[in-house]
């Protein structure tokens, strides 16, 4: 089975500056994709970033970037120029190539952001 | 619609009460899928569907959950006999066809039992 794990429950980051979000995971599969998402207070999970296993390339979006050290399973996230709005949970996410496969979720991150 | 919306946004249930939860995903979303969240935790899956086949269900937590999509459209999460426990937010999730990227969440429903 697949394990996502987010060990830091809180961070905290000045606007305009940089934080970066960890996530590890496991799996025994070679192919997969991950995800993180971003819930606000209304709860909707919003997706930030998307990146395939297969893909040596580091996916970006915006102000949004990704780590991803596939040998080290590892994920993280960096948000660079940090504003007001990017407060809410952070959820690192793994899903399997296989049809119908669910998406397992870390714990999150309650990331806040200082003006 | 434009958006996975779900209903009631918020339900307090007596403990042994029976509730309802709806989902009506995007229209032409194929897969479907019920997530629980727990406060401060991350979702977990309950079950799956591709049209009206319930393909995985091995996340339901008892046999008093129980989910339906009769028609592939609206899908329903009954909880029977409602426990503390199952005080949570429940998010439906749905997308056009089974593919390797994010789904559209809705907003969810929180459960509270008292």
């Amino acid at each position: 089975a697949q394990t996502v794990t987010q060990s830091q429950p809180e961070m905290s980051v000045q606007e305009a500056e940089t934080v970066t979000l960890s996530c590890t995971y496991d799996t025994s599969e070679s192919d997969y994709y991950l995800f993180w998402y971003k819930q606000p207070p209304s709860r909707q999970m919003i997706l930030v970033i998307r990146q395939e296993a297969y893909k040596q390339q580091n996916a970006t979006e915006n102000r949004f970037s990704v780590n991803f050290q596939k040998a080290a399973k590892s994920f993280s996230l960096k948000i660079s120029d940090s504003q007001l709005g990017d407060a809410a949970m952070y959820f690192c996410a793994y899903r399997s190539v296989r049809p119908n496969s669910k998406l397992t979720f870390g714990k999150g991150i309650t990331l806040s952001v200082r003006p | 619609g434009a958006g996975v919306s779900q209903s009631p946004r918020y339900k307090v249930a007596k403990r042994g009460q029976d509730v309802a939860l709806r989902c009506d995903p995007i229209s032409g979303h194929v897969s479907l899928f019920w997530y629980q969240q727990a406060l401060g935790q991350g979702p977990e899956f309950l079950t799956y569907f591709q049209n009206e086949a319930q393909l995985d269900k091995s996340g339901l937590p008892s046999d008093r959950f129980f989910a339906e999509r009769p028609e592939g459209s609206v899908s329903t999460l009954k909880i029977q006999r409602t426990q503390q426990e199952d005080s949570a937010v429940y998010l439906c999730a749905s997308s056009q066809r089974d593919r390797g990227f994010g789904y559209t969440f809705g907003s969810g429903t929180r459960l509270t039992v008292v």
